[in-house]
């Protein structure tokens, strides 16, 4: 299995400014995904975090929006760039593990509860 | 994108009762999962369902998943207060590369 840590678990932001959430990963996992979930809802999709290179965004995600980075197998990184109240949500990073038999495993972690003034 | 639709939104059971959530897509997925999350974590993953037809059983949960692998449904039977929480399936597209699509997620509460 993986166990997977965020930091930070909350915030409190203004408009207009910054925040960078980190994913560290215990095991190296294949593929990363990063998600966007409001309580009790369904999560949304936000990019593929590729090692080295440049995240696969989903539609409605931008790069100067949601700069990602994942420099090794193991941690990566998503910033919220010039913040709004309707990025006010809760995000979360997945890893896959690859199992034994074929079987795929996706794990989460906690999520990040951003609140934006 | 392949839409998947979850229902209920929301059930409200009292301990001992049974009940069933169901998924379902017009859309092919080549393996379908089911996950729970409870306040403040992440989704954990309960199971994931491969073949059309097959039934996986968990202890008290029966997953099953339909035969053109477009749909699945999750059985909770004598449901118990620690079976709260919200439960969601997620679907495989083919080719993903492991990207879900995840469907609405119904909010069950099992009260004592």
């Amino acid at each position: 299995s993986a166990v997977i840590s965020q930091k930070p678990s909350r915030d409190i932001c203004q408009r207009g400014t910054s925040l960078t959430i980190q994913c560290q990963v215990d095991s190296q996992v294949t593929m990363m995904f990063w998600y966007r979930q409001q309580p009790g809802q369904s999560l949304t999709l936000i990019a593929t975090a590729n090692q080295g290179s440049e995240a696969t965004y989903e539609s409605g995600f931008v790069i100067d929006k949601f700069p990602i980075s994942r420099p090794n197998l193991t941690f990566s990184t998503l910033t919220v760039s010039n913040m709004s109240p309707e990025d006010s949500s809760i995000y979360l990073c997945s890893g896959i593990l690859v199992g034994t038999g074929g079987t795929d495993t996706q794990y989460f972690g906690p999520g990040t509860r951003l609140t934006v003034l | 994108t392949q839409l998947l639709e979850q229902s209920p939104q929301f059930l409200s059971i009292q301990e001992g009762e049974n009940l069933t959530v169901y998924c379902n897509s017009s859309s092919v997925f080549s393996s379908l999962q089911w996950y729970r999350q409870e306040p403040g974590e992440g989704p954990v993953l309960l199971v994931t369902v491969v073949t059309g037809g097959e039934v996986k059983k968990l202890k008290r949960l029966t997953f099953q998943f339909g035969d053109a692998r477009k749909d699945s449904s999750l059985h909770i039977t004598a449901a118990q207060t620690g079976d709260t929480g919200l439960y969601l399936c997620a679907g495989d597209e083919t080719d993903s590369w492991g990207k879900l699509q995840f469907g609405a997620g119904t909010q069950v509460v099992v009260t004592p």
